[in-house]
Parts: C-alpha cells; sequence; structure tokens
C-alpha cells in the first residue's frame, strides 16, 4: 500500500533551525491529513491536523502545508529542538471515523 | 489528560497459541481501532469498530482474528492461532469522531511469537 509516502528516511537539523518534513499521497479521495510523532516503545502521538479544504494550518512550532494539486503536504517545525527527535508520520483519512493510511515514517535528529 | 492504556506491554506466545490483546480506550470516544507494525514496516490498519459491530476491516484481519468490547470500557484483540509473522507492536486507538478525525493511540502491546 504506497497510498502515502515520504520519500525521506531521515533528517538531521540544527537546533534553532527550521525542519521540514515531507509527505506525498496518491488517493485524491483523501480528506484529512494529519502527522504524527513517535518515540522509541511509545504509540504514536497525534500533534497536529489539515483538512483537504484548507491550505495550512498552524499550531506554535508546527505549521503543516498542503499542495491538493501536487498532492504533497509537509511539516515545518521552527524552532527545532533536540525534544523534537523522533520518527514523525503522514497518515491520511478518506472519511471521518475511518481508518487511517500511514507513510513510512521519517527520523528526525536535532542536534544541540 | 484522558490517555488510551493497552495491556500486556509485552506477550511473548507460541505459535498456535491463542493471545487477547487488551485496550481502554478514552471514555467518550465513539469508534475504536487496531493497527500494528512489523519491525522495519509502517503503521497498517487492521479493523475499525463503532457502535458494537465491525465498521472497517484491511485484508490482513481474517478469521483468525476478532475484536470485541466486551464491558462498557475494554476494547479486545483476539488472535486466534498465532503465526510467526503475527509478531508486531499492536496498537489500539480511539477517536471522539463526531468532530474530528484525530485518532489517539496507546503505547503499544509487543506480541512476540516464538
Amino acid at each position: 500500500d504506497q497510498q502515502v509516502k515520504q520519500n525521506s528516511p531521515s533528517l538531521s537539523v540544527q537546533e534553532g533551525r527550521i525542519s521540514i518534513l515531507n509527505c506525498d499521497y496518491t488517493n485524491s479521495m483523501f480528506d484529512y491529513f494529519l502527522w504524527y510523532k513517535k518515540y522509541p516503545a511509545e504509540g504514536p502521538t497525534f500533534l497536529i491536523s489539515i483538512s483537504s479544504i484548507k491550505d495550512k494550518n498552524e499550531d506554535g512550532r508546527f505549521t503543516v502545508f498542503l499542495n491538493k494539486s501536487a498532492k504533497h503536504l509537509s511539516l515545518h517545525i521552527v524552532p527545532s529542538q533536540p525534544g523534537d527527535s523522533a520518527v514523525y508520520f503522514c497518515a491520511a483519512s478518506v472519511f471521518l471515523g475511518g481508518k487511517l493510511t500511514f507513510g513510512q515514517g521519517t527520523i528526525l535528529t536535532v542536534h544541540p | 489528560e484522558p490517555e488510551v492504556t493497552q495491556t500486556p506491554s509485552h506477550q511473548v506466545t507460541q505459535m498456535g497459541q491463542e493471545v487477547i490483546l487488551r485496550c481502554v480506550p478514552i471514555s467518550n470516544h465513539l469508534y475504536f481501532y487496531w493497527y500494528r507494525q512489523i519491525l522495519g514496516q509502517k503503521v497498517e490498519f487492521l479493523v475499525s469498530f463503532y457502535n458494537n459491530e465491525i465498521s472497517e476491516k484491511s485484508e490482513i484481519f481474517d478469521d483468525q482474528f476478532s475484536v470485541e468490547r466486551p464491558d462498557g470500557s475494554n476494547f479486545t484483540l483476539k488472535i486466534r492461532s498465532t503465526k510467526l509473522e503475527d509478531s508486531a507492536m499492536y496498537f489500539c486507538a480511539s477517536s471522539e469522531s463526531r468532530e474530528s478525525y484525530e485518532q489517539y493511540f496507546g503505547p503499544g502491546t509487543r506480541l512476540t511469537v516464538t
């Protein structure tokens, strides 16, 4: 199932700089997109989401951008902090209450 | 803050044995889910449950799997006859769903089939 893809397995950034995590999707029926953060030995933690009718959603240091024509979304973290080091998953859903389809995840490492 | 809980955190079982993984979703949530993540692979959907019945299931969720909400709080996943390839992290999630798509995940149960 390659409907949601995160092509960068890892990303390394310096503390205080911007982290940009990318995600592509193929299913035009996806109505809602979410980003989750996961630490080892824990479950995914919801971070931020965006509806398909919007192109940007911001929550503190986290901003998600959606480009529907390109079927692409990105998560920006500014400024990055060492505590942000984790695996970040992009996920998408077709309808309210429906299953989430996940990308492979990107390992973010923020260096002090 | 309310959270999804799962027990046990780690379960080791022999091939062919039955296992039951337990979850307590967030109390006012209406939709419940099971996902799994095989080591090195994506988190993949197994099944969703709403109003005391399965609302959606994946092709992975075959006759060996079943789900139940035996009382007002627990949500269980049963694997009748485990196979080696069932070894994975199993995550329970719940969603309020009236107005939000967000699903909240438990910490997971690591299932090891030997």
